[in-house]
């Protein structure tokens, strides 16, 4: 079975800052890994996802995550937040195996302080 | 590239009725997938088809829940003798094909059971 912890359910930063959503993944397989994102009234859009290779991926918006199997983290960072990155972000997983269906964590929620 | 449609966006309904929710994918993406997500929690996988056929089912679709793409194109969620329980977020998303292909979600249905 695969799950995802999201570490932390509200984060808040001030504008400039650095963004660091942390993310835990369990799989007994490869995982595949992704970040998505969900502003107010919209739909989840996806940000970014590590397959295989390099383990350092580059998104959407200046957002990046690094696969780090030893610690079975996938956080997402950000080196400066713009008051447009308050969202909902979800850390998600699937394997090869299954690969069309998507298990969500339960999300965190990013303020930005002017 | 018009996006995933979803209608209604919202429905409120008493204990024991009937609703369909409808979802448009985006045109010639043949997967097509039904989540559901409630307060605080990420989206929860309920099923998904490849064009017309339905090819996995969560077990959090109970017998009360049936999904249909008749035609490969858009897609019904039913949910019949609704419940208190099954007031949330309704989320479609299609993908163009299988495996590691981007899921497009639309903006959800919103579900409030009373």
């Amino acid at each position: 079975a695969q799950s995802v912890t999201q570490l932390g359910s509200h984060v808040s930063v001030s504008e400039g800052a650095l963004v660091l959503l942390r993310c835990n993944y369990s799989s007994s397989v490869p995982p595949y890994l992704f970040w998505y994102v969900q502003y107010p009234n919209q739909g989840l859009q996806l940000l970014l996802k590590y397959t295989t290779g390099a383990t350092l991926v580059k998104g959407i918006n200046g957002f990046e995550a690094e696969f780090k199997k030893s610690e079975t983290s996938f956080h997402l960072t950000k080196p400066s937040a713009h008051m447009s990155d308050a969202a909902e972000y979800f850390c998600a997983v699937s394997s090869y195996s299954s690969a069309s269906k998507i298990i969500f964590g339960s999300g965190t929620r990013l303020s930005i302080r002017p | 590239d018009t996006g995933v449609s979803q209608d209604p966006r919202h429905k409120i309904t008493k204990r024991g009725q009937n609703v369909t929710f409808r979802c448009d994918p985006i045109s010639e993406h043949n997967r097509l997938y039904w989540y559901r997500q409630t307060l605080g929690q990420g989206p929860e996988f309920l099923t998904y088809f490849q064009n017309e056929a339905q090819l996995e089912k969560s077990r959090l679709l109970s017998d009360r829940f049936s999904a249909e793409r008749p035609k490969g194109s858009f897609s019904t969620l039913e949910i019949q003798r609704t419940e208190q329980g099954d007031s949330a977020m309704y989320l479609c998303a299609s993908s163009r094909g299988g495996g590691l292909e981007t899921q497009y979600f639309g903006p959800g249905t919103r579900l409030l059971v009373l």
